[in-house]
Formats: structure tokens, C-alpha cells, sequence
């Protein structure tokens, strides 16, 4: 079975701080893969950042970057200088071929809210 | 725009009516998937559309019913609900459900139903 845990129910920042987003994950699958989206308050899931299990290398894209160890089954997710755009709720994914399905499984959701 | 567009945005209905939500994609993808999303839940898989085959049915009660005429369109009929079906319901595509699993979903905006 496969889980994702983000313990951080709620954030709240000022605006120009940097702010990391926990993920972990459990799975018995050897290969898997990993997403964060974004929904703000339009409501559609953005799609952010895809890794799958075998490429540990970290990403940067602007002021977001990621941070994915299988030691320790995470993939967190840091917003450096954050701003008010950033407000939204922010999920994990983790999807595999458990059982032959291919069906991702969602974190609870991250909502962070940066002040001006 | 995400390429998935779901009318109506919001929907009031009271528990004896009927009324239906509208997902629409012109991505080419052959795979099509309602979720649903309460307050403090989880992200909940509802029905999966595979070349306009329903695939899975995660338990759903009947009140739901989906339907999939072609791969662009994909309805969900809604009958006799329960205030606590109030939610944002989620439609989302990919290029088939394999591809879901590697690289994630497209979502549409939601269509915010309550039922009062």
C-alpha cells in the first residue's frame, strides 16, 4: 500500500521568507514516482515537479527547489523568498504500479499562506 | 487554462434534484478521472474513464453516476444527494493511465456543488 504524509496541516509566512513543505512517503515498489502540485484558490491542481525514484538529484526552478532523499522517503519542497502568489495549498503525490495499479496516491494538502 | 474546463464552477442543489457536472478536455488524452475534495479529506478517487471505459469505481454510492460519451467529455450525474456530498469536485485527464502515473494528471478547476 502506498502513503504520503504531510504533517504540516497549515503554514503562515511573511512575505521574503523561504519556507520548506515536508513530504514523506511509504511504498514497496522499487520503481515510483513523485509529484507536487499547487492549487490555489481557483481550485485547478497545477502541475509542479515530477521525479521518479531513480533520479535523486535535487531540482531548482526560480525560487522553488526540491529535495528528494530515499533514505529517508521524503521529497520536500522549499519556496526561497516566498511571495503572496505563493498562498495556496501545495499536495504530494506518490504513484507506482501496486497491485498493476497506476492510481496516484495524495498527501492531505499543505495550505501556505504568505502575508504581504 | 489548463486545457480542462468544468462547468459550472459553483452548483446549489437541493437533495431532491438532478443535476450534472461537465469536464472537457481538448489535450488528446484518453484517460479521464473524477476526484473529489472535502474540507480536511484527502483527495478522493472517484471514477476512472479509460477510452471512455469505466475502469475503476472507487466504491462511489449510486447517487453518483458518471458518464463518458467520447474522450473529450466526460459527465457526472448527480441524484438525491446528501449535504455531506457538498465538496469541490475535481475532473482530470492524462494521455492514458500509465502515463498518469508517470507523469501526473491535468486538472480543470472543480465544480463547487452544495447541497442544501
Amino acid at each position: 500500500a502506498q502513503k504520503v504524509t504531510q504533517a504540516q496541516t497549515e503554514i503562515s509566512v511573511v512575505e521574503k521568507e523561504d519556507v520548506t513543505l515536508d513530504c514523506v512517503y511509504e511504498t514497496r515498489d522499487t520503481t515510483y514516482y513523485l509529484f507536487w502540485y499547487k492549487q490555489p484558490p481557483s481550485g485547478e491542481l497545477v502541475f509542479l515537479i515530477r521525479r521518479n525514484s531513480f533520479d535523486e538529484q535535487n531540482e531548482i526552478s526560480g525560487r522553488y527547489s526540491w529535495n528528494f532523499q530515499k533514505s529517508t522517503s521524503s521529497f520536500n519542497f522549499t519556496i526561497t523568498a516566498s511571495q503572496v502568489v505563493d498562498s495556496a495549498v501545495y499536495f504530494c503525490a506518490l504513484s507506482g504500479r501496486s497491485g498493476g495499479s497506476y492510481i496516484p496516491t495524495f498527501g492531505r494538502g499543505t495550505s501556505l499562506i504568505v502575508h504581504p | 487554462e489548463t486545457g480542462v474546463t468544468q462547468t459550472p464552477r459553483h452548483l446549489v442543489m437541493g437533495m431532491t434534484n438532478k443535476k450534472s457536472l461537465k469536464c472537457e478536455q481538448h489535450l488528446g488524452h484518453n484517460a479521464m478521472y473524477w476526484y473529489k475534495q472535502s474540507a480536511k479529506k484527502p483527495l478522493e478517487l472517484m471514477f476512472v474513464y479509460s477510452l471512455e471505459e469505466r475502469v475503476e469505481n472507487n466504491s462511489v454510492p449510486s447517487r453518483f453516476s458518471p458518464e463518458c460519451p467520447n474522450s473529450s467529455h466526460l459527465f457526472l450525474h448527480l441524484h438525491t444527494l446528501q449535504p455531506e456530498d457538498s465538496a469541490l469536485y475535481l475532473c482530470a485527464s492524462s494521455q492514458d493511465r500509465s502515463w498518469a502515473a508517470q507523469y501526473g494528471y491535468t486538472f480543470g478547476s472543480g465544480t463547487r456543488l452544495t447541497v442544501v
